[in-house]
């Protein structure tokens, strides 16, 4: 079974510009997880998307958002960059994103750098 | 917010000895899993722990879930040069819980031939 592939990923990008990021998921899952990588932060939640419905959101400003489509494969997008948008974000996906057994399988990341 | 606090933040050891590494939190979770990352690369899922007080083994690498499933902990026996990596744990909290893991800052394992 194919693992969770993310494109691009590396992106250069400079202030003010925005960015679209995208994931597709294990195929049968439905659950999609986005979380920001960084040194000072660790891995910090960003949102969740099952069947199309962002279920669950973390503490970022109304700059990063995102959307899945129908086939479960997910966007985020990140509109305004600033220079502390440097990352590596990583998607996550699970059968149903729920409970305790909530396992989720990561993709290898989009190492994203503003200038 | 539920905090995971990890310690120690950096290991370094030899091959063939033993390490342990805690996670610590006041508050209770449904679950804990583990993940190891390396550099360029997503976490890869190791283990997940749902009962208080439960024992997993994969190999050389020993789980246990505290018994009020606040804490947990990772021992790896004789380590290799292949465990390193950025050990990470992260939980399942009791609410607020859809897709959302709260993750540890990591402990960096480096084990030298």
């Amino acid at each position: 079974k194919a693992g969770v592939t993310q494109t691009p990923r590396y992106l250069i990008k400079t202030r003010g510009q925005q960015v679209t990021l995208s994931c597709s998921p294990i195929s049968g899952h439905r659950s999609v997880s986005w979380y920001q990588q960084t040194p000072g932060q660790g891995l910090q939640f960003l949102f969740e998307y099952f069947s199309e419905t962002q279920r669950n959101k973390g503490n970022f400003p109304g700059r990063f958002s995102g959307r899945q489509f129908s086939n479960s494969r997910s966007e985020m997008n990140v509109s305004t960059l600033e220079l502390g948008d440097s990352a590596l974000y990583l998607c996550a996906s699970s059968l149903a994103g729920g409970g305790s057994y909530n396992e989720q399988f990561f993709g290898p990341g989009t190492r994203l750098t503003v200038l | 917010t539920q905090l995971l606090e990890q310690s120690p933040q950096f290991l370094s050891i030899q091959e063939g000895e033993n390490l342990t590494v805690y996670c610590n939190s006041s508050s209770v979770f449904s679950s804990l899993q583990w993940y190891r990352q390396e550099p360029g690369e997503g976490p890869v899922l190791l283990v997940t722990v749902v009962t208080g007080g439960e024992v997993k083994k994969l190999k050389r690498l020993t789980f246990q879930f505290g018994d009020a499933r606040k804490d947990s902990s990772l021992h790896i026996t004789a380590a290799q040069p292949g465990d390193t990596g950025l050990y990470l744990c992260a939980g399942v909290g009791t609410t607020d819980s859809w897709g959302k893991l709260q993750f540890g800052a990591g402990t960096q394992v480096v084990v030298t031939p």
